[in-house]
């Protein structure tokens, strides 16, 4: 299986703040990775397909970027809705696998 | 406005069989996608755990391989989770969802515990 590290595990940050979280995999996942947004006790948000194509409806505050094995999400201002859990996801080799998640809080 | 809702009981006991159900509104499951379940552990791992696609074919997490089924009722646009031999370890949220790849459509996620 495809390991996924994700950091930070933890990120306090303030109103308007760019925000980044990282992911690498432990081998190259051709960009397919995905990212999502839960917040508490919500079903899971997809936010980005495919390293950099935002889902329908997201803020365009919202970007991803990375090649190979090593992905980010961008939040280019962060804004008080924004806090919640994020967790990416490697769809280039089954079984899928995730990321252990960046608990994002407010300063 | 495509909707997932997952129902079954809370609390199974060690040993037996966990099954649960995946309601699906907006959009029928032989018409395209696969129909995934995932699960959150306490401390938010997830794990994806298999997923049964519009034509009818199964693929599992090998993790898991021999004690999942994904199975269907298209009459009722339903599709079902059943694992056995569960142990504490199989505590968990778990989520039915729709995707190819990636996943758009999530339900809201149901807890299970695995008790006696």
């Amino acid at each position: 299986d495809i390991q996924m590290t994700q950091s930070p595990s933890f990120l306090s940050a303030s109103v308007g703040d760019r925000v980044t979280i990282n992911c690498k995999a432990s081998q190259n996942i051709n960009k397919y990775l995905d990212w999502y947004q839960q917040k508490h006790g919500e079903a899971p948000k997809l936010l980005i397909y495919n390293t950099n194509n935002l889902q329908t409806g997201i803020p365009s505050r919202f970007s991803g970027s990375g090649s190979g094995a090593d992905y980010t999400l961008t939040i280019s201002s962060l804004q008080p809705e924004d806090v919640a859990t994020y967790f990416c996801l490697q769809h280039s080799s089954r079984p899928d696998t995730f990321g252990a998640g960046t608990k994002l809080e407010l300063k | 406005e495509i909707q997932l809702q997952e129902s079954g009981p809370g609390l199974v006991k060690p040993s037996q069989s966990l099954s649960l159900t995946c309601s699906v509104t907006g959009y029928t499951i032989t018409s395209g996608y696969d129909w995934s379940w995932i699960r959150k552990f306490p401390g938010n791992k997830m794990e994806w755990m298999g997923y049964i696609s519009n034509s009818g074919s199964t693929n599992y997490n090998p993790s898991l391989k021999i004690r999942i089924s994904i199975t269907r009722d298209t009459s009722k646009n339903q599709f079902f989770l059943q694992l056995n031999s569960v142990t504490t370890e199989d505590t968990a949220t778990y989520y039915c969802a729709r995707g190819y790849n990636w996943f758009a459509y999530w339900g809201q996620g149901t807890l299970v515990t695995v008790s006696s």
